[in-house]
């Protein structure tokens, strides 16, 4: 099983600052394998970023994903007020698994 | 427009079983496997595994296997997730979620889960 590591796991930005989250996996995953999603309190995740770097439909051009075999990476350019949520990394490999989040909180 | 509606909270003693419900509408339902995924309270993502809706042959995640059950009703476009012996640690939050496969190039493809049910909410509790 791919175990994926993400870091911070906590990150107290202020709204229009940069936000950058790293997802790490314990092996080599393909590109196309690798999404991140959005949750906030009392939702269901929301799809943000496919194929490691394709924002899905709807996403603001403020989110963009980078990275490539073990090493992936979320950017959030100017985070806005609906931004601050939990975000989860997840590759679609043999057997799919999920980050364990990353808190991004309001300073 | 496309949506997968979940059935409503259930609170069910130790023991018993709970089946619970994700119905699609706005799209071909058996052109898309369905997902399901835990998030036990304040914790993170689970993916439990998957069910092909045109065979309907599930694939359990390691540590769901045995009480956990995928199936599926086409003629309502309905999946299904039903957990029989609910211990107290099966308390959480359970989604369903389309899984797309697209191209992405030569001999390549996309997946990632684009819709999400908004969750059925399992207490499990003497």
């Amino acid at each position: 099983e791919i175990v994926l590591t993400q870091s911070p796991g906590t990150l107290s930005l202020s709204p229009g600052e940069r936000a950058t989250l790293s997802c790490r996996a314990s092996q080599s995953v393909s590109s196309s394998y690798l999404a991140w999603y959005q949750q906030k309190p009392g939702q269901a995740p929301r799809l943000l970023i496919y194929g490691a770097s394709s924002r899905a439909t709807g996403i603001p051009d403020r989110f963009s994903g980078s990275g490539s075999g073990t090493d992936f990476t979320l950017t959030i350019s100017r985070l806005e007020p609906e931004d601050f949520a939990v975000y989860y990394c997840q590759q679609y490999g043999s057997s799919p698994t999920f980050g364990q989040g990353t808190k991004v909180e309001i300073k | 427009q496309v949506q997968l509606v979940q059935s409503g909270s259930e609170l069910k003693k130790p023991g018993a079983s709970v089946k619970v419900s994700c119905k699609a509408s706005g799209y071909t339902f058996t052109s898309y496997a369905m997902n399901w995924v835990r998030q036990a309270p304040g914790q993170g993502l689970e993916w439990m595994g998957w069910i092909n809706t045109n065979t309907g042959n599930p694939t359990y995640a390691q540590g769901f296997t045995g009480r956990f059950v995928f199936s599926l009703d086409t003629s309502v476009s309905t999946a299904y997730l039903q957990i029989s012996s609910l211990k107290a640690e099966d308390t959480a939050v359970y989604y369903c979620a389309r899984e797309v496969i697209a191209v992405a190039g030569f001999g390549d493809y996309y997946y990632y889960m684009d819709v999400w049910g908004k969750g059925t909410t399992v207490t499990v509790s003497s």
